[in-house]
């Protein structure tokens, strides 16, 4: 079946440490999108990429980097820089502008970080 | 700076009480209005609007766009306890980004 995964749902992390959620997609969709949510809250833009080896920084993408090597992989990078990196987050593609218009995201089902 | 903004904040409900959520956006380049549902994971898609004046309805929900004023309304009658989730309201920036602008989300608590 088509769609995306992100691994893992459930990932701790101690104060200092980078780490990486990974987001893969069979579906062939060109753009690519990673969000923070916070509880209660709406989502948050922090990268996103509309083609290979192109990405663009969202809102909030201080403390992130992200890498789009491959068009199924959009790997999310945490840094020790991120101050407050306890968030669940997803990532989204769609196939084209148009599509996403229409249809909107395609969503994974998220990664929950806990800091510890 | 484009935004879409949600109210109320969260809400408390009745199981069988109608409810009325708000979104107002300010997106230059507007091409689309889209409601989520969102219960712990991933939001799962409600409805796309994209004209004013035409109620899009999914049993007991409904929604409708009003490009004038630059809102939407989603209603749901006869709530149930299954509807408490957080309701995402996003409008698709069809600029040079081309991507999701998201409001802030309703969380909604249906009691029984």
């Amino acid at each position: 079946d088509g769609g995306i995964t992100q691994s893992p749902k459930y990932l701790f992390r101690k104060e200092g440490q980078n780490v990486t959620l990974s987001c893969e997609q069979n579906l062939n969709h060109d753009a690519m999108y990673w969000y923070r949510q916070d509880p209660g809250q709406g989502l948050r833009l922090i990268y996103y990429s509309q083609i290979v080896n192109d990405f663009q920084k969202g809102d909030i993408a201080e403390g992130y980097s992200v890498s789009r090597e491959k068009k199924e992989s959009f790997p999310l990078t945490v840094t020790s820089a991120q101050k407050n990196p306890t968030a669940f987050y997803l990532c989204a593609s769609s196939s084209s502008p148009g599509q996403g218009a229409r249809n909107g995201y395609t969503f994974g089902s998220g990664t929950r970080l806990t800091v510890v | 700076e484009d935004k879409v903004v949600q109210s109320p904040l969260s809400l408390v409900v009745h199981e069988g009480d109608t409810v009325t959520l708000n979104c107002s956006y300010e997106v230059t380049n507007f091409r689309s209005l889209l409601w989520y549902k969102q219960e712990k994971k991933a939001p799962t898609f409600l409805f796309m609007l994209t004209s004013s004046g035409i109620e899009k309805k999914s049993g007991r929900l409904s929604s409708i766009l009003d490009k004038k004023e630059l809102f939407s309304i989603l209603n749901i009658t006869a709530t149930q306890t299954g509807d408490s989730a957080v309701y995402l309201c996003a409008v698709w920036d069809g600029g040079a980004t081309n991507k999701l602008i998201f409001g802030t989300g309703t969380l909604l608590a249906v009691q029984p």
